[in-house]
């Protein structure tokens, strides 16, 4: 299946900061999503996101598909934003997700 | 707007019993998918369906898990002789599309 790279695998914030998190495919995906995963373990969608850009408010997301990578942006972080973040790919119906990027927003 | 929804939310059984959990995914949408998180990883694939057809396994199903959507509607995932590492989460999503929304989890817990 396709290998999903995310970076940093932890990162602490102090509130009001801006952060890019990244993730490299092995392979062309078809499709590309982003999550938020809260403290109860629910994925929230943040963006579907195969190719090109979108923005969402404080978020927004870059993917490259010729270059196999994505990135997501969270400008002026609150704490509310903490929490692990994935992104997921697929070239077939199964999600192929990363590890994670934990992220700690300090008040 | 109803989203995914799983039933238990957690679980906790004793080894070499069988559980079973159910998945309602979000009304239309015929793509229903089972996913497992263990601590400090991502979602692994388990099983897809499209309307009531299981069209894809993962090798992580192994004999004693079975998936089922008899109508095409909800799903159920059954664990067979419980062992101490299905101990888990397990996701289910749906999607119409290619976009896949995710449900709340079932935790579930072997001792």
């Amino acid at each position: 299946g396709i290998q999903v790279e995310q970076s940093p695998p932890d990162l602490i914030l102090q509130e009001g900061a801006n952060s890019t998190l990244r993730c490299n495919f092995s392979d062309s995906v078809n499709n590309l999503q982003w999550f938020h995963q809260n403290p109860w373990g629910q994925l929230i969608n943040l963006f579907y996101i195969p190719s090109g850009t979108k923005q969402n408010g404080r978020l927004s997301a870059t993917t490259v598909a010729t270059e196999r990578y994505s990135l997501l942006y969270i400008s002026s972080s609150q704490t509310t934003d903490s929490g692990v973040y994935f992104c997921a790919g697929n070239s077939g119906y199964a999600l192929n997700f990363g590890k994670g990027t934990s992220l700690l927003v300090t008040p | 707007d109803t989203g995914v929804s799983q039933d238990p939310r957690h679980k906790i059984t004793k080894r070499g019993q069988n559980v079973t959990f159910r998945c309602d995914p979000i009304s239309e949408h015929n793509r229903l998918y089972w996913y497992r998180q263990t601590l400090g990883q991502g979602p692994e694939f388990l099983t897809y369906f499209q309307n009531e057809a299981q069209l894809e396994k993962s090798r992580l199903l192994s004999d004693r898990f079975s998936a089922e959507r008899p109508k095409g509607s909800f799903s159920t995932l059954e664990i067979q002789r419980t062992e101490q590492g299905d101990s888990a989460m397990y996701l289910c999503a749906s999607s119409h599309d290619n976009e896949q929304f995710f449900g709340p989890g079932t935790r579930l817990t072997v001792l």
